[in-house]
């Protein structure tokens, strides 16, 4: 089945840096979807992707689907503390797969 | 306001009980997802359903059993056959099949 590598794990940083995390996919996707997840609750959509090289912003979110298909990023700038939690990544190959694939998350801490 | 609600928030069971999630949304999409998350792992699909009176098995499906009678409604049971039932359930919705998904709040469900 289709796999997706989302790294890094967890992430530990000062408020003010900047945030990147990526995914990586074993085959072809026609959609990249992020989502952010506070405790206890449930995904919310951040960012959504739809065409190879497509570089799209949220405020101060970022991401790009990448131009091979098989990869995404999302950066985070200036990070405060409410930018703590768990982010995901997703994928959609399209036609008669309508499943999502989703990444392990990304837990981000953000020091005061 | 648009969106997905699944009740209860939190639901406490006696092992071999059967018990049923809730979830409903008004965005008059016409898929739905069940999905369960459990600590350190992606999202898995349960259950979907693309049309009412519609519904396909995911890729965890035993234990489980679904129903599409309304185009709102996509109520989950827990059987007792789900041998670890313990896991934080979550619910979404999309236009159509493969579009974007959107996610309800999630339901914790303890088996004790």
């Amino acid at each position: 089945g289709q796999q997706l590598n989302q790294s890094p794990q967890s992430m530990f940083i000062q408020e003010g840096e900047d945030v990147s995390m990526n995914c990586t996919s074993s085959s072809i996707f026609n959609t990249w979807l992020w989502y952010k997840q506070d405790p206890g609750e449930g995904p919310v959509l951040l960012i959504a992707l739809y065409k190879a090289g497509e570089l799209t912003s949220n405020g101060r979110l970022t991401a790009q689907f990448g131009i091979t298909r098989k990869d995404s990023f999302l950066n985070i700038s200036a990070s405060i503390p409410s930018d703590v939690g768990i982010y995901f990544c997703a994928g959609n190959s399209g036609g008669s797969n309508y499943k999502l694939t989703f990444g392990k998350g990304t837990l981000l801490t953000v020091n005061p | 306001d648009g969106g997905i609600t699944q009740s209860p928030k939190y639901l406490f069971r006696k092992e071999g009980q059967n018990v049923t999630l809730s979830c409903e949304q008004n965005l008059n999409h016409d898929a739905m997802y069940w999905y369960r998350q459990d600590p350190g792992q992606g999202l898995r699909l349960i259950y979907y359903s693309q049309i009412v009176n519609d519904f396909q098995k995911g890729d965890i499906a035993e234990g489980y059993s679904v129903s599409r009678e309304k185009k709102e409604s996509f109520p989950l049971t827990v059987t007792s056959a789900q041998k670890n039932p313990t896991a934080f359930y979550l619910c979404a919705s999309s236009i159509d099949r493969g579009e974007t998904q959107y996610f309800g709040p999630g339901t914790r469900l303890l088996v004790l």
